[in-house]
């Protein structure tokens, strides 16, 4: 059984494109969120959603726009890619936002700006 | 700022070794830090929390420590093998919610 999963894996496309990745939690959790991790492997959180409500926003270029139709769903859409947006992006989900909790990640959408 | 450093250079040991992997925070005192293992082309997978109030952490052959004063968690894992082998990430959530990770460490144990 899947818990954190997301489409596509890999995403290939043209400086300028739109693209969105979606994810689907199957946890029952409340909370779901996104990170970017770059090429020097560092894992940066981007938005944070709590039963459908945006809950953390950080300073990401208005380009990028999380959407939740549900507690389960987190989608990220681009707009207008640049080449620095090439990165693995992570969707995650935790029970509630508390302190205590972790966090389970999806496997990751690497996207290629070309 | 708030940071989390941990070793960026690979940890590389014999299979049977003790792996001891370093991280160290500073600027906050988290109440809790957490460990994740990441394997090439996967998702971090937690591992072990351990809370201010606890010294130390066991988990089969894992094991963590958290030193308020010296601001410092070490992760041992005892006995290690070649499945060992991955990233090591350590994390801990501020005080804005949000949970901040280190660069993490690569372990590779060598059979």
């Amino acid at each position: 059984d899947t818990a954190v999963s997301q489409t596509p894996k890999y995403l290939v496309t043209q400086m300028g494109n739109d693209k969105s990745i979606k994810c689907e939690q199957n946890l029952g959790h409340d909370t779901m969120y996104w990170y970017k991790q770059d090429s020097k492997k560092f894992l940066k959180i981007m938005f944070s959603y709590n039963n459908k409500e945006l809950i953390i926003n950080e300073t990401v270029p208005n380009r990028f726009s999380p959407k939740s139709p549900d507690k389960a769903h987190l989608n990220l859409h681009i707009n207008s890619l640049e080449l620095g947006d090439s990165a693995v992006y992570f969707c995650a989900s935790s029970p509630l936002a508390a302190r205590e909790d972790t966090q389970y990640f999806g496997p990751g959408t690497r996207l290629t700006v070309l | 700022s708030q940071k989390i450093e941990q070793n960026s250079e690979a940890l590389n040991i014999q299979e049977g070794k003790t792996a001891t992997l370093t991280c160290n925070y500073t600027n906050y005192s988290p109440a809790y830090l957490q460990w994740y293992r990441q394997d090439p082309g996967r998702g971090p997978v937690f591992l072990l929390l351990i809370r201010e109030n606890e010294k130390e952490k066991r988990k089969e052959r894992l094991k963590v420590t958290f030193d308020t004063t010296l601001k410092q968690s070490l992760f041992h894992i005892t006995a290690s093998q070649p499945a060992d082998s991955a990233t090591y990430l350590c994390a801990y959530y501020n005080q804005g919610g949000k949970l901040i990770f280190g660069q993490g460490t690569e372990l590779s144990v060598k059979p």
